[in-house]
């Protein structure tokens, strides 16, 4: 089965700086990519994804690249703010497969630091 | 409108109570999920409905008990838990269960006593 490898587990940066989070997955037939962000004591809220067809997708200061090759799929949040700061979780899946379940990766807590 | 509803936000309960979690979506979706998620871990799925029929249960114990009334509820009723059973429990829908976006509501934290 799938599985999704997210890292770091944890990252600080200073605010005005930009992060960088990673994720590798296993199944080559995986074709959806999405990022949840989740703040404490809420739920995820899907904040941008990404499908194979596509190696970027750009909203405002987030965007997400895949290399389908590398099996490796990158969030990019440039110019964080303090409200940034909570825990991010890549995920993927296959569209169209007989579910649509999604593999998470552990999650990675983002702190910006006024 | 994006809107996934859960109630209640919080519940307390003792190992011989019964319960109910709801979840209620207005977006048309026909397939809804049920995950349980414990404290610095990613959600785990429990549950999927598609089109109100169970379609994925992923090996949950028989305490839990999942229930699909219409299109836009799902309930999880809840029976003789453990406090290994304390977590945040997320609801979650998507378009059909071949589409990829899922929608989260904002969980229900139980705790077990």
């Amino acid at each position: 089965g799938e599985n999704v490898e997210q890292h770091p587990s944890t990252l600080s940066v200073q605010e005005g700086d930009s992060a960088v989070i990673k994720c590798t997955y296993s199944d080559s037939a995986s074709n959806y990519f999405p990022w949840y962000k989740q703040e404490l004591g809420k739920g995820p809220q899907l904040i941008i994804d990404i499908r194979s067809n596509v190696g970027e997708k750009k909203d405002q200061r987030i965007a997400v690249t895949l290399n389908k090759t590398a099996k490796h799929f990158s969030l990019h949040i440039t110019e964080t703010q303090p409200e940034d700061s909570a825990v991010y979780f890549c995920a993927a899946s296959m569209y169209g497969g007989s579910q649509g379940n999604l593999i998470f990766g552990k999650g990675t807590k983002l702190s910006v630091k006024p | 409108d994006t809107e996934v509803t859960q109630t209640p936000k919080h519940l307390v309960m003792g190992m011989t109570n019964k319960k109910s979690l709801k979840c209620e979506q207005h977006m048309g979706h026909r397939a809804m999920y049920w995950y349980k998620q414990k404290a610095k871990k990613p959600p785990e799925l429990m549950f999927v409905y598609s089109y109100e029929k169970l379609s994925i249960n992923e090996s949950v114990p028989s305490r839990f008990s999942p229930e699909c009334p219409n299109s836009s509820l799902l309930n999880l009723h809840l029976h003789a838990l453990q406090p290994e059973d304390s977590a945040l429990y997320l609801c979650a829908s998507s378009q059909t269960d071949r589409k990829e976006t899922q929608y989260f509501g904002p969980g229900t934290r139980l705790l077990v006593l």
